[in-house]
């Protein structure tokens, strides 16, 4: 069975700094991977998604993720952070075959600090 | 783009109930899923639908039915509301063809069952 683990559940960040987001997960084959987020009383959007190719993919808002196969990761970052990036953040994999369904991780409360 | 339309932003209703929670999708996707949303448990799939008048249970549907007579509409029923199906709810939506193309969720609606 698919599963995604964010093992962090807060974290805090001065805006302009660096920031990653952690995501693990486990799945047999090649996953097809997501990263969505979801500001205040709002659902999820779609940040960017990985299929295959390049490991290093750019998403919306200056996002960018990478596929470590070898580590069963594909963590999030963004290099100068901004206040309006303060959200919730959601991994997420599915099976790259068939009309199966996404598997989501437990979310990552983002703050940004001035 | 695609929208994603839930009925209802709040929902305060009695423990017994008989609930209806709305949602339309207006770009003629097949598939569609309702999750609940809690705090520290991400998102739990409750029902999804491949295609009209089709559905498959999720994870936790216990207490929970869904309807869909129709390709752009998917309710999500309670049938006797219990206190702790106080939760947000989040309707998503997808193209036939698998995960590839990813979901796109509605604004959520905030159930309160008192």
């Amino acid at each position: 069975a698919q599963s995604v683990t964010q093992p962090d559940i807060h974290i805090t960040v001065s805006e302009g700094a660096s920031l990653e987001l952690r995501c693990n997960y486990s799945y047999g084959a090649t996953p097809y991977l997501f990263w969505y987020v979801q500001s205040p009383g709002q659902g999820l959007q779609l940040l960017l998604k990985y299929f295959s190719g390049d490991t290093l993919v750019q998403g919306i808002k200056g996002f960018e993720a990478e596929f470590k196969r070898s580590q069963s990761s594909f963590n999030l970052r963004k290099p100068s952070v901004h206040w309006s990036d303060a959200a919730e953040y959601f991994c997420a994999v599915g099976p790259n075959f068939g009309n199966e369904k996404l598997t989501f991780g437990t979310g990552t409360r983002l703050t940004i600090i001035p | 783009d695609v929208k994603v339309t839930q009925s209802s932003r709040y929902l305060v209703k009695r423990t017994g109930e008989k609930v209806f929670l709305e949602c339309v999708q207006d770009m003629d996707h097949e598939n569609m899923f309702w999750y609940r949303q809690d705090p520290g448990l991400g998102l739990r799939l409750i029902y999804f639908s491949y295609d009209v008048k089709m559905k498959e249970k999720g994870d936790i549907p216990e207490g929970y039915s869904v309807s869909r007579e129709k390709k752009e509409r998917f309710s999500l029923i309670l049938e006797s509301a219990s206190t702790n199906q106080t939760s947000m709810y989040l309707c998503a939506s997808r193209l036939f063809g698998g995960p590839y193309y990813g979901y796109t969720f509605g604004s959520g609606t905030r159930l309160t069952v008192v």
